[in-house]
C-alpha cells in the first residue's frame, strides 16, 4: 500500500524559534497534500491544502505567515512552524492522495508528529 | 460547510458484543467517505473507503455503510475483542482532489 511519512516523530523546542516538519509520499506522486492539526483528545482539523507548486490555500483562522507550507515537489511538502508558542503544542498529521487513476481518491496519512513548544 | 458528528462519543463494551458507531454528515453532496482507527498518541490507519455510488464495503469483521441521501454512515464491529479498542473517525470528501472533513470520533473500550 501506498506510505507517507513524517519527519521529525518528536520535536521539542524553546518558544520563539521555527521548526520544519516534512511529509513525503514514498511510493507514490500526489500533487496535493494536506495538512492536519490534532490538539490532545481532539479531532483532525484541516489546516492547508498544499499544492505542488503553488501556494498552499490556508483554511479560516489559520495564519499563513506562521505555518509556512512548501511543496516543491510531487512527493515532498514542508511545514514551518515559524516563532512557535506554547500554544502551537500539538501532533501534526499530512495526507496526499495518489495521482494514479483508480485509487478512488483514498489519503494516505503519515504517522503524525508531536510538537512541544517550552 | 460540511460538518461531521459521531455518537456516541465513548462507548465501552464486553468482548465478544456486535456493535455499531455512528457517522451522521449535513451535506449529502460527498465525494467518499473513510472510517479510521486511531490508537492513543499515533498515526491513523484506515480501515474502509466507500465511494459516494456505493452503500457498502466489508473488511473482516468491520462493515460499513452509507446512506448518502440520509447523510449517514455506520461502522459495525462483529464480535469485538480487546484489541479493536481505539478511538475510531469518520470522514468525508466533499469533491475529488480536496481534503477529508473528519468527526471528533467514538473512543471504544472493549473489556476482556
Amino acid at each position: 500500500g501506498a506510505v507517507v511519512s513524517q519527519h521529525p516523530s518528536w520535536v521539542i523546542c524553546k518558544s520563539g524559534t521555527s521548526v520544519k516538519i516534512e511529509c513525503r509520499s514514498l511510493d507514490f506522486q500526489a500533487t496535493t497534500m494536506f495538512w492536519y492539526r490534532q490538539f490532545p483528545k481532539q479531532s483532525l482539523m484541516l489546516m492547508a491544502t498544499s499544492n505542488e507548486g503553488s501556494k498552499a490555500t490556508y483554511e479560516q483562522g489559520v495564519e499563513k505567515d506562521k505555518f509556512l507550507i512548501n511543496h516543491a515537489s510531487l512527493t515532498l511538502s514542508t511545514l514551518t512552524v515559524t516563532s512557535a508558542h506554547p500554544e502551537d503544542s500539538s501532533f501534526y498529521i499530512c495526507s496526499a492522495s495518489p495521482l494514479r487513476t483508480g485509487s478512488g481518491e483514498t489519503q494516505y496519512f503519515g504517522p503524525g508528529t508531536r510538537l512541544l513548544v517550552l | 460547510k460540511q460538518e461531521v458528528t459521531q455518537i456516541p462519543a465513548a462507548l465501552s463494551v464486553p468482548e465478544g458484543e456486535n456493535l455499531v458507531l455512528n457517522c451522521s454528515f449535513t451535506d449529502s453532496a460527498i465525494y467518499n467517505l473513510q472510517w479510521f482507527r486511531q490508537d492513543p498518541g499515533k498515526g491513523l490507519t484506515s480501515l474502509l473507503l466507500i465511494q459516494s455510488s456505493q452503500r457498502e464495503q466489508t473488511s473482516g469483521r468491520l462493515n460499513a455503510s452509507l446512506d448518502k441521501s440520509s447523510g449517514r454512515s455506520t461502522l459495525y464491529i462483529a464480535a469485538s475483542q480487546p484489541g479493536d479498542s481505539a478511538t475510531y473517525l469518520c470522514a468525508v470528501k466533499g469533491q475529488a482532489g480536496t481534503a477529508l472533513i473528519f468527526g471528533k470520533g467514538t473512543t471504544l473500550s472493549v473489556s476482556s
